[in-house]
């Protein structure tokens, strides 16, 4: 059972160079979510999903994109790069609203130089 | 605004002593409690979970944590620690408005001298 899987695990983009980070789950999951964590501050919400089809932006959502166009997948864009964007995204999911908790994929450590 | 907050950014305890994080919400609503731990370079794993019922709850690795309402607090404790619990610990509130996500605390390093 694979859970949740990320790819790639590590990424080095110039500033202005695009990506996308690819999260994929075998659970049947219906929510989604994607978080970046940085040194001291936690994880922060970026976009989740609540089902194919639908998705939604959490706090900090400037400078990335997601499509969830099946219940497996759920990718995040970024489209220019900026250095500001160098951190540890993690990906998760959820099978449903209440009495579950999320579970997390390795992370990707993506670097904008 | 809902919110988590961690207070001990680093704690260092000594192999066999007791240990407890410390982690405080702020939601209106019945909370739903997570507490995750991360190793370097890994992932999130979950150690316990707090929904309704008894307010102590037993997790993995032999972990515990006490929701008191009164104090919006739920803190983690464990009465012996091994060298293996050094890690980062996040504290997180499940946050149900028009959707459902996690609200993060900004974590608790944990060191373990021996």
């Amino acid at each position: 059972n694979a859970g949740v899987t990320q790819t790639p695990k590590f990424r080095i983009l110039k500033i202005g160079q695009s990506m996308t980070l690819q999260c994929a789950q075998d659970m049947n999951h219906n929510y989604m979510y994607w978080y970046r964590q940085d040194p001291g501050m936690g994880l922060k919400l970026i976009y989740y999903s609540v089902g194919a089809g639908i998705t939604d932006k959490g706090e900090v959502p400037n400078g990335y994109n997601v499509s969830r166009s099946t219940t497996e997948d759920f990718p995040l864009r970024l489209e220019l790069a900026a250095p500001s964007q160098t951190s540890v995204y993690f990906c998760a999911s959820m099978r449903s609203l209440m009495n579950t908790e999320a579970f997390f994929g390795q992370g990707t450590r993506l670097t904008v130089v | 605004a809902q919110s988590v907050t961690q207070p001990d950014i680093h704690i260092t305890v000594s192999e066999g002593a007791s240990l407890e994080l410390r982690c405080n919400y702020s939601y209106g609503a019945t909370p739903y409690l997570f507490w995750y731990v991360q190793s370097p370079g890994q992932g999130l794993q979950l150690l316990l979970k707090y929904f309704s019922g008894d307010t102590l709850v037993q997790g993995i690795k032999g972990f515990e944590a006490e929701f008191k309402r009164s104090q919006s607090s739920f803190n983690l404790r464990k009465p012996s620690v091994h060298w293996s619990d050094a890690a980062e610990y996040f504290c997180a509130v499940g946050v149900a408005d028009s959707s459902y996500k996690l609200i993060f605390g900004s974590g608790t390093r944990l060191l373990v001298r021996p």
